[in-house]
């Protein structure tokens, strides 16, 4: 069993849609806790981050972590074409290294 | 500055022959780290410097893959005799703490035929 379970999709849904994403982990250790936007060819840049449980909001994008569910998800509003991409969660410990473990990423297309 | 370079941006090779692949860090970083990206699957970690020491390597870099940081500045991952199951994309990323500015190259993607 990975430690980070993520569903691959393809997830398609019309533009203005309200979009969730999620993935489960198994290691109570994880702490830290990000989501990454990977486009076709490119590496991954970083969307959110939030350190254990609660809400952070940046814009259209929302993070949510649920340490207790070891869930955690991020909800994307009135979602745009420019939205298409994989998405990947990651986290990682309190340790001092930066070593991250990925979910295996969500394929989104968004439709106009 | 305009983030993490990695160099080639593709390599074709055939089967058993060695491979370099070159990261230019964030100037400021001290932190870099290797990852291996499959088809259809997330980044797994490989290892991590800080400035030129390896502190950590994942099981799956085998004896073939060898990294080395010289004067803690750019980074170079080499693979020996390749194989097919080799083929993948590269990624280097680099920060100036265990979280802060963690910032990925676009990586390297090498097809072994």
């Amino acid at each position: 069993q990975k430690e980070v379970e993520q569903d691959p999709g393809p997830l398609s849904v019309p533009e203005g849609a309200i979009v969730s994403l999620n993935c489960t982990y198994s290691n109570s250790a994880f702490q830290y806790f990000m989501w990454y936007r990977q486009y076709s060819r490119k590496g991954p840049e970083l969307l959110m981050y939030t350190y254990s449980s609660g809400n952070k909001e940046d814009g259209r994008f929302t993070a949510q972590v649920d340490k207790s569910s070891k869930y955690i998800s991020l909800f994307i509003r009135d979602s745009q074409p420019s939205d298409s991409a994989t998405y990947l969660c990651a986290m990682t410990g309190s340790g001092n290294t930066g070593k991250l473990i990925f979910g295996q990423g969500t394929t989104l297309q968004v439709k106009p | 500055d305009t983030g993490v370079s990695q160099d080639p941006r593709h390599k074709i090779t055939k089967r058993g022959q060695n491979v370099t692949f070159r990261c230019d860090p964030i100037s400021e970083h001290n932190r870099l780290y290797w990852y291996r990206q499959t088809l259809g699957q997330g980044p797994e970690f490989l290892t991590y410097f800080q400035n030129e020491a390896q502190l950590e390597k994942s099981r799956l870099l085998s004896d073939r893959f060898s990294a080395e940081r010289p004067k803690g500045s750019f980074s170079t991952l080499e693979i020996q005799r390749t194989e097919q199951g080799d083929s993948a994309m590269y990624l280097c990323a680099s920060s100036s703490g265990p979280l802060y500015g963690y910032t990925f190259g676009s990586g390297t993607r090498l097809t072994v035929v």
